[in-house]
């Protein structure tokens, strides 16, 4: 069965610092890949989605950036964190017929 | 507004009851979907209703499609304390060969026991 694996559960990190947040997914084969933020008590905000290895597609213009290295391996990196990227931020792959979402557990990132 | 807005953005309700949700969303979308979310925790995937289709059903779950008023509704029968979460409602739009999901802001369902 598929599965999908997101680390670190939480994170605390200091303004100006690099970020890199990976995700991994077992039991598929080029799945599509997501990056998807979350501020406190709202929805989600697409900032990233893959379709292949190095194939990468940005929603939004902002501090942040995404890299696909490998097949089943997506990771969201900053060179320098701002207060406002904090935020839940969650990791998916497009399943059953590429229709329905599977989300990791989350990163909560805060930056101070 | 955005695509999917959820209504209400709270809803508290006693166990046993019956809750239900809306969503609206504003371009054509090949399906829309609902998903579960725990406090701190990832989405969990629901329910998927094609454009075609205008009913569904999955356990305690019923999901309605208009396409016309460009609106669905999930209702939650005989609601249970371990219910509460928030519910994000997400479509899948045509033109994006519904690769991408766009969410709304969720309702925050609390059922008390």
């Amino acid at each position: 069965s598929q599965t999908i694996h997101q680390w670190p559960a939480t994170l605390v990190q200091p303004v100006g610092s690099p970020l890199s947040l990976e995700c991994t997914v077992e039991g598929t084969s080029n799945p599509n890949l997501y990056w998807y933020r979350q501020a406190a008590g709202r929805g989600l905000q697409l900032l990233f989605y893959s379709v292949g290895i190095g194939q990468i597609s940005s929603e939004v213009p902002q501090n942040l950036s995404a890299s696909r290295p490998q097949d089943r391996q997506f990771i969201l990196s900053s060179k320098k964190l701002l207060l406002s990227d904090s935020g839940f931020y969650l990791c998916a792959w497009m399943g059953d017929n590429n229709e329905k979402l599977f989300f990791g557990s989350g990163t909560q990132l805060s930056v101070l | 507004s955005q695509q999917g807005e959820e209504d209400p953005q709270a809803l508290s309700i006693q166990e046993g009851e019956n809750a239900t949700m809306n969503c609206s969303y504003k371009t054509s979308i090949n399906n829309l979907q609902w998903y579960r979310q725990n406090s701190g925790r990832g989405l969990v995937h629901l329910i998927l209703i094609r454009s075609n289709e205008r009913e569904k059903h999955s356990g305690r779950l019923r999901v309605t499609l208009d396409t016309s008023k460009k609106s669905s509704s999930l209702l939650i029968t005989a609601s249970r304390a371990a219910d509460t979460a928030s519910y994000f409602c997400a479509t899948a739009r045509l033109e994006t060969s519904g690769s991408r999901l766009t969410f709304g802001e969720g309702t925050q369902l609390t059922v008390n026991p």
